[in-house]
């Protein structure tokens, strides 16, 4: 699986929108974009995937570059609770040795008030 | 619909011990991945069952063994215990094994003394 790259940390004011971005240069056609975040202590929770169009759910918006070189997670309102540690990962969907989740170190966002 | 589940919580062993965590999958997911996650870093992937089968194994060493029953639900054993199998495990269930979300439970923090 392609290689992310994330800031190690983000600071955003609650109410703002927080904008978290991944490098994936790397990535080959047949690999989707996944975001997790991890609350202190907590399994990590899914918030959204893609594969080349930008996404959006109730959580968050994916935004992914044309060439698919990066992305960048939206959560266009952020709370106190959506400080955690989120991850990008880009996962192959046709590797034939299982469908592992590779984490790298993510970035640390934390929610002022 | 009920989400992935571990038991123990917690749990604390001495070195040479061996233990024993599980895992519940999510309703209707056939597989189920386990993982570990040490202090201050990203999950690691150790390996993933997919109906009853080993379905690709991690970097870890042959004392990390594991099962899936014919309900899904699957376990995690560790032999002869050593005090760097402190962490936190994780587990995350599937629907199939390629290409769908992994969905991953609360964990078991193991500590060995």
């Amino acid at each position: 699986d392609a290689k992310t790259t994330q800031p190690p940390s983000m600071d955003c004011a609650e109410g703002r929108a927080a904008n978290l971005p991944c490098n994936h240069s790397t990535i080959s056609g047949n690999e989707y974009v996944y975001w997790y975040r991890q609350i202190h202590s907590q399994g990590p929770q899914y918030i959204i995937h893609g594969l080349k169009n930008n996404e959006t759910n109730e959580m968050a918006s994916l935004i992914i570059t044309e060439d698919r070189k990066s992305s960048t997670l939206i959560l266009p309102h952020a709370t106190l609770r959506d400080t955690a540690v989120y991850y990008c990962i880009v996962r192959s969907v046709k590797e034939t040795s299982g469908s592992r989740l590779t984490f790298g170190e993510g970035t640390q966002l934390t929610v002022n008030p | 619909e009920t989400g992935v589940t571990q038991s123990p919580t917690h749990l604390i062993k001495t070195r040479g011990q061996q233990v024993t965590l599980r895992c519940s999958s999510q309703s209707g997911h056939n597989t189920v991945s386990w993982y570990q996650q040490a202090l201050g870093q990203g999950p690691q992937f150790i390996f993933q069952y997919y109906r009853e089968e080993e379905n690709g194994r991690g970097n870890f060493p042959p004392r990390f063994s594991g099962l899936q029953f014919p309900n899904y639900s699957s376990e995690l054993n560790v032999n002869a215990l050593e005090l760097d199998d402190s962490a936190l495990y994780l587990c995350a269930s599937s629907l199939e094994a390629r290409g769908e979300t992994q969905y991953f439970g609360p964990g078991t923090r193991l500590l060995v003394l």
